[in-house]
């Protein structure tokens, strides 16, 4: 079965600018979470949704946002782009409740210049 | 707050040969999850090995298993027989039975694997 699909792979963007990132879950999984990496931060919690709802919320400002469709795909937004967001954005999603083992996708790796 | 220390930052080992990756965590917690994830250069995050707290035995699969000491809250990864395939960045993560569902990272150990 398909993994987890994250698109675009790549992305360059302008501080000052936003941006949406797309994630794809496996099959039959109903929830989408979402993870920052940096070298300096490590890899952080952004958010978790589930049946389009979201259910958890790491430390981050106002600027990340998130939503998640019927169809479980979720998308990540970051408005006014700072050089900070320079980063991998990792997309995870598992079944649902009770199911502790998240899959996790490839990436988008965006710079922020 | 719940905390997971990787002292080691990288490792290196001879192909064939045993290797033990570090892990220490703080939690208050009874009940949480602990995991091994791998981080190849092609960037996807890889479970390697998952232990429920509550059970006592060690987790294994293939050549990979764990050493969960829940009262030193220490949660070794060894690797035996290395290939070079097992070259990667090594994540432990922590997560609490609970409905949050949040992983929480270590910084990671790099480890190559040398021919």
């Amino acid at each position: 079965k398909a993994g987890v699909t994250q698109t675009p792979r790549y992305l360059i963007k302008t501080r000052g600018q936003q941006v949406t990132l797309s994630c794809s879950p496996i099959s039959g999984h109903r929830s989408v979470s979402w993870y920052q990496q940096t070298p300096g931060q490590g890899l952080q919690f952004l958010f978790e949704y589930f049946s389009e709802t979201q259910r958890n919320k790491g430390n981050f400002p106002g600027r990340f946002s998130g939503r998640q469709f019927s169809n479980s795909r979720s998308e990540m937004n970051v408005s006014t782009l700072e050089l900070g967001d320079s980063a991998l954005y990792l997309c995870a999603s598992r079944r649902g409740a009770g199911d502790y083992g998240y899959t996790f996708g490839s990436g988008t790796r965006l710079t922020v210049v | 707050a719940q905390t997971v220390t990787q002292s080691q930052p990288e490792m290196s080992v001879q192909e064939a040969e045993t290797v033990t990756l570090s892990c220490t965590y703080d939690t208050s917690e009874n009940n949480y999850y602990l995991f091994w994830y791998k981080q190849p250069p092609s960037r996807q995050m890889i479970l390697v090995i998952r232990q429920e707290a509550y059970k006592q035995q060690n987790a294994t699969e293939n050549r990979f298993s764990v050493n969960f000491q829940k009262a030193a809250k220490s949660f070794s990864l060894k690797i035996s027989d290395s290939q070079l395939g097992d070259t990667a960045m090594y994540f432990c993560a922590f997560m609490k039975h609970d409905s949050s569902y949040k992983l929480i990272f270590g910084s990671g150990t790099r480890l190559l694997v040398r021919p």
